[in-house]
């Protein structure tokens, strides 16, 4: 089993849509988590970081589930440009702040 | 703020010479930086993990002498390939974590390597 899965996709939604991925990690000591947005070509962006408490930041929202062991990220009134890949990461337990890539799951946003 | 850039952001060169990638933290000081690679459609897979005045700690199946980092300062860690082949063609991204908040990564643009 992967560290961390993700759906690859592509998610392909209409203008307006909401949206949600998933993405599941192997470790449950595993304590920090943050979503990344990547653009073709480009280097990950951060989106934000997943409090235990669940956090919104404006159409986002990204939720953690300990007992499932999966984080979220649901986005709301999809625009196009939001269409992107979006890595979950979870941040290594050695204490070496090392990320755990999950594959990514690309999104379309479609007009 | 968290700004971290990388130079050069492409090179093409001919199989068998060296490429060294600059890696920078412009507005914070960077106690550990890391350095991935990615191909097409795949996600980031980390090199080496680098700290300040110290040698770099690779990854399992990441040549050491191949890829030589040096991370000579707080703002400044530099990955070189070494007698690079076509297939160190790739995608570079460094990131760097700062002292406050070790855990956040923030990355710089990356580097498109092509080996002829």
């Amino acid at each position: 089993r992967k560290e961390v899965e993700q759906d690859p996709g592509p998610f392909n939604v209409p203008e307006g849509a909401t949206v949600a991925f998933n993405c599941t990690y192997s470790n449950s000591a595993s304590q920090s988590f943050f979503w990344y947005r990547q653009d073709c070509r480009k280097e990950p962006k951060l989106l934000m970081s997943v409090y235990s408490s669940g956090n919104e930041d404006g159409r986002f929202t990204a939720q953690l589930n300990r007992a499932s062991q999966y984080i979220s990220l649901l986005i709301r009134d999809s625009k196009l440009s939001d269409s992107a890949t979006y890595l979950c990461v979870v941040i290594d337990t050695s204490g070496t702040y090392k990320y755990i890539f999950g594959t990514g799951t690309r999104l379309k946003v479609l007009a | 703020g968290a700004v971290v850039s990388q130079h050069p952001s492409r090179v093409i060169c001919k199989s068998g010479t060296s490429v060294k990638i600059e890696c920078r933290s412009l507005d914070f000081q960077a106690t550990t930086m890391f350095w991935y690679r990615q191909f097409p459609k795949k996600s980031l897979m980390l090199m080496a993990t680098s700290n300040e005045g110290s040698k770099a700690t690779y990854e399992q199946g990441v040549e050491k002498d191949k890829f030589l980092i040096n991370h000579a300062s707080l703002t400044l860690s530099t990955l070189t390939v070494t007698s690079a082949h076509p297939e160190d063609s790739s995608f570079y991204i460094c990131s760097a974590a700062g002292t406050g908040n070790g855990e956040t990564q923030y990355f710089g643009p990356g580097t498109r390597l092509l080996v002829l």
